[in-house]
């Protein structure tokens, strides 16, 4: 069965330092892989998108991720991280030919001042 | 020019009503979905239909029924309502089914489901 995995609940990081968010994927082929933005109470919004071609993909934000076919890894990275960061972090994936989106349980970051 | 806007944003009833959900989306997708996010902040796909016809159903309980009146609405139904049913419900909306012209889902902000 297809599945997305965060390892980290809880990310908590100082401001102007790098972020890094762990995404891990179990697909029979490579998905296609997301990562989403929920700031509270707010929706998701889409931060970069990963389908094929080059593996480093930019997204908005300052935000970038790098997919790894050898780690089966997809993991969202940022230099500097600024307050407005604080949010949860969704890493999404779904089959090439599917709608069927799986999300991974989400990580938490906490920027401290 | 929300692109895809649910409502209401807060749903505050009792155990055993009858309650709606409304999307809309106005980027000219053929394809919604509904989530629904639990209390530790998993998502996970409930519905999803093309162009009217329901093409993703997951294990829902049938007091749960999706409406398509048109591609570009997609309500939820949810009768007798159960404490279980709290949550945060998103609706998404995409291109293509099959996942055709490699296009992301684009959510709602959400309906926040209490029930008393």
């Amino acid at each position: 069965a297809q599945s997305v995995t965060q390892p980290d609940i809880h990310i908590t990081v100082s401001e102007g330092a790098s972020l890094e968010l762990r995404c891990n994927y179990s697909y029979g082929a490579t998905p296609y892989l997301f990562w989403y933005v929920q700031s509270p109470g707010q929706g998701l919004q889409l931060l970069l998108k990963y389908f094929s071609g080059d593996t480093l993909v930019q997204g908005i934000k300052g935000f970038e991720a790098e997919f790894k076919r050898s780690q089966s890894s997809f993991n969202l990275r940022k230099p500097s991280v600024h307050w407005s960061d604080a949010a949860e972090y969704f890493c999404a994936g779904r089959k090439a030919a599917g709608n069927k989106l799986t999300f991974g349980g989400g990580t938490r970051v906490l920027v401290k001042p | 020019d929300t692109a895809v806007s649910q409502t209401p944003k807060y749903l505050v009833t009792q155990m055993g009503n009858d309650k709606s959900i409304k999307c809309e989306q106005n980027l000219g997708h053929d394809t919604m979905y509904w989530y629904k996010q639990d209390s530790k902040k998993f998502l996970k796909i409930m519905f999803s239909y093309n162009n009217k016809e329901l093409i993703i159903n997951e294990t829902v309980p049938n007091r749960f029924s999706p409406k398509s009146p048109d591609k570009a609405h997609l309500n939820l139904h949810i009768n007798s309502l159960e404490l279980g049913d709290s949550a945060v419900y998103f609706c998404a909306s995409s291109h293509g089914a099959g996942g055709a012209r490699n296009q992301p889902q684009h959510f709602g902000d959400g309906t926040r489901l209490s029930i008393l």
